[in-house]
């Protein structure tokens, strides 16, 4: 089975922290993902990585950068971390190939800016 | 107007009933369809993988794809409320590496 791990289930921080959200995944997959997901608004994508050092702009990438250093590892980081931020974020990740492989996604951070 | 449409519910049903769930889309170039399961305070589990127009059938889940009309679905035969969650609806193109998700539609089975 594949195993996407996030490193924080809960995770509070203050307006203007820079935040560092870190997902490993187990399964030597090629491509990566991070969303994040609203009542109401569903997933939305931020950033994308389909190789190590690679990575592409999703829908709302504004206020977000990630770092793609090693193949199972995706890290999602905010810059300057503003409430309305506050979500859930979710990390992905699945095969690449010519057939889209679906994608297997971690358990969340719940990421709360006071 | 949204590329997935998904009913965000919620869907109350007493155990053992039969449960529809659907999702329209307006892309005519999505080929891959997928239904996810979400529990709460968990992230999305995949529960089918389909490929263009058809059924596909495990255990007490069936997804069904038309393209013809744009609409997707999954069956619950004999509900549990085990199965209470979030419904999450998904398709993408070939080659492509955007997912595009449905809403999710929230999902009771009362005992």
């Amino acid at each position: 089975d594949v195993k996407v791990t996030q490193s924080s289930r809960y995770l509070v921080k203050r307006t203007g922290e820079k935040v560092f959200l870190e997902c490993v995944q187990d399964m030597d997959h090629e491509n990566m993902f991070w969303y994040r997901q609203d009542p109401g608004l569903g997933l939305r994508l931020i950033y994308f990585s389909y190789d190590v050092k690679m990575k592409e702009k999703g829908d709302i990438p504004e206020g977000y950068s990630v770092s793609r250093e090693k193949k199972e590892r995706f890290s999602l980081i905010l810059e300057s971390a503003s409430t309305n931020q506050t979500s859930m974020y979710l990390c992905a990740s699945s095969l690449a190939g010519p057939n889209n492989q679906p994608q297997h996604f971690g358990d969340g951070t719940r990421l709360s800016i006071l | 107007q949204k590329e997935v449409e998904q009913d965000p519910g919620p869907l109350s049903v007493p155990e053992g009933a039969i449960v529809s769930l659907n999702c329209t889309y307006s892309n005519s170039a999505f080929q891959y369809f997928m239904w996810y399961r979400q529990y709460s305070r968990k992230g999305p589990e995949l529960l089918m993988y389909t490929y263009s127009s058809g059924n596909k059938e495990d255990g007490r889940f069936t997804a069904q794809v038309d393209k013809s009309s744009k609409y997707i679905s999954l069956f619950i035969r004999d509900s549990q409320p085990s199965d209470s969650a979030t419904y999450l609806c998904a398709m993408s193109v070939t080659g492509g590496f955007k997912t595009i998700f449905g809403a999710g539609t929230r999902l009771f089975v009362k005992a």
